[in-house]
């Protein structure tokens, strides 16, 4: 059983430029979840997705977005990048309470 | 404000002795809660989880504690391999069903 993929793995991005984010999650799955992890912050929620609706939301500025779509694959959008964004995004698939994550995405923006 | 909180940032254990990682929260409506173990440039793998109706669940060498009254979870790791050095993070689960996340204990586990 596939677990949950994230593409791609590194990105590089300059400030102010807009960048998008994949997450297929472990088949079966309807939930996805957004988490952004920088050093000292631990995890921080970003929000999550349930056929195709959001369901939770962090407190993240509008900047960051996402979707869902019918086969469950979730994309996240942040647009006018900032220095400060530059942070592994993980990306969570759960049915029922445990959450299994996938591999990130390390994103730096210069 | 941090309602799952990891206090210890690190801790440093002997091989074969145990390993102890706290966790404490502030919000008595979280009903699960879950251990997570992460290494450098990977995603967080799930370890262990409890029940709030539970105050106890073993796994393995993994053992999960929850003391509801304390609003306090411990992971013991019994005996620590030197493979078990990584970034462990506890997590809760709110009434909205959202997994709240601490800070993280990075524990080494030294010959």
């Amino acid at each position: 059983k596939a677990g949950v993929t994230q593409t791609p793995r590194y990105l590089i991005k300059t400030r102010g430029q807009q960048v998008t984010l994949s997450c297929s999650p472990i088949s079966g799955h309807r939930s996805v979840s957004w988490y952004q992890q920088t050093p000292g912050q631990g995890l921080q929620f970003l929000f999550e997705y349930f056929s195709e609706t959001q369901r939770n939301k962090g407190n993240f500025p509008g900047r960051f977005s996402g979707r869902q779509f019918s086969n469950s694959r979730s994309e996240m959008n942040v647009s006018t990048l900032e220095l400060g964004d530059s942070a592994l995004y993980l990306c969570a698939s759960r049915r029922g309470t445990d959450a299994f994550f996938g591999q990130g995405t390390r994103l730096t923006v210069v | 404000d941090q309602q799952v909180k990891q206090n210890s940032p690190s801790l440093s254990v002997q091989e074969g002795r145990i390993s102890i990682l706290n966790c404490d929260y502030t919000n008595s409506m979280f009903d699960y809660f879950l251990w997570y173990k992460k290494y450098p440039a990977e995603g967080p793998t799930f370890l262990i989880s409890i029940s709030s109706i539970k105050d106890k669940n073993e796994d393995g060498r993994f053992t999960v504690f929850l003391n509801k009254s304390a609003k306090h979870l411990s992971l013991h790791i019994v005996p620590s391999q030197p493979g078990d050095s990584a970034v462990y993070f506890c997590a809760a689960k709110s009434d909205t069903d959202k997994l709240i996340f601490g800070t993280g204990t990075r524990l080494q586990v030294f010959p």
